[in-house]
């Protein structure tokens, strides 16, 4: 069972750079999130998602972008890479509807991202 | 100040030792999830409680739910080295965007 799979692991990227980060889930979870965990500070939602073509901004959405063509696809861009970005990036799904209030959400392993 | 606050920031046990973990929330509890996170991975789901009064069991992990205390406590009996980790409370909050919000974590070593 393949889950939530985040790619890369690991990237060290320099001050300016762009890269996106890969989310993709095989649950058919309508939500979808990517989250930032800072030592000491748990984490943070950057952005979520309620389904395929709609997106919106969590609590620190400065400096990425998402977007969600597909169900299962939840990429993050990074376009001007700043030190104050490091950090550990999680993409998380789950699945909601009124009928089914309250299911957990399931995390990706994570990428560790280096600013330098 | 956070909406979920956890107690104690970090604890560190003997192996065999019991230890209990708390979640505070500012507002009020409908329902509370508890998530375990080992380093570098990402965060395992443990249980989910949804109403006051309610104590679920995961192998040697208990967690209880106290709406009137808005507060939830996560106890772990004769803890072993496999135990060690971040364990995080979170709740989902609708009409605030929508989402999860956790609380800052627990950081457990268990010494052999």
């Amino acid at each position: 069972n393949a889950g939530v799979t985040q790619t890369p692991k690991f990237r060290i990227l320099k001050i300016g750079q762009s890269m996106t980060l890969q989310c993709a889930q095989d649950m058919n979870h309508n939500y979808m999130y990517w989250y930032r965990q800072d030592p000491g500070m748990g984490l943070k939602l950057i952005y979520y998602s309620v389904g395929a073509g709609i997106t919106d901004k969590g609590e620190v959405p400065n400096g990425y972008n998402v977007s969600r063509s597909t169900t299962e696809d939840f990429p993050l861009r990074l376009e001007l890479a700043a030190p104050s970005q490091t950090s550990v990036y999680f993409c998380a799904s789950s699945y909601w509807d009124s009928g089914a209030p309250n299911q957990p959400q399931h995390f990706g392993d994570g990428t560790r991202l280096s600013i330098l | 100040s956070q909406e979920l606050e956890q107690s104690p920031q970090s604890l560190i046990v003997q192996e065999g030792k019991n230890l209990t973990i708390n979640c505070t929330s500012s507002k009020t509890l409908y329902g509370l999830y508890w998530y375990k996170q080992k380093y570098g991975e990402g965060l395992i789901f443990l249980m989910m409680l949804q109403k006051g009064g309610e104590e679920k069991s995961h192998e040697k992990i208990t967690a209880k739910l106290d709406e009137k205390k808005q507060q939830s406590s996560l106890h772990i009996t004769a803890s072993q080295p496999s135990h060690a980790g971040i364990y995080l409370c979170g709740v989902f909050r609708l009409g605030y965007g929508q989402n999860f919000v956790f609380g800052p974590g627990t950081r457990l070593s268990v010494l052999p």
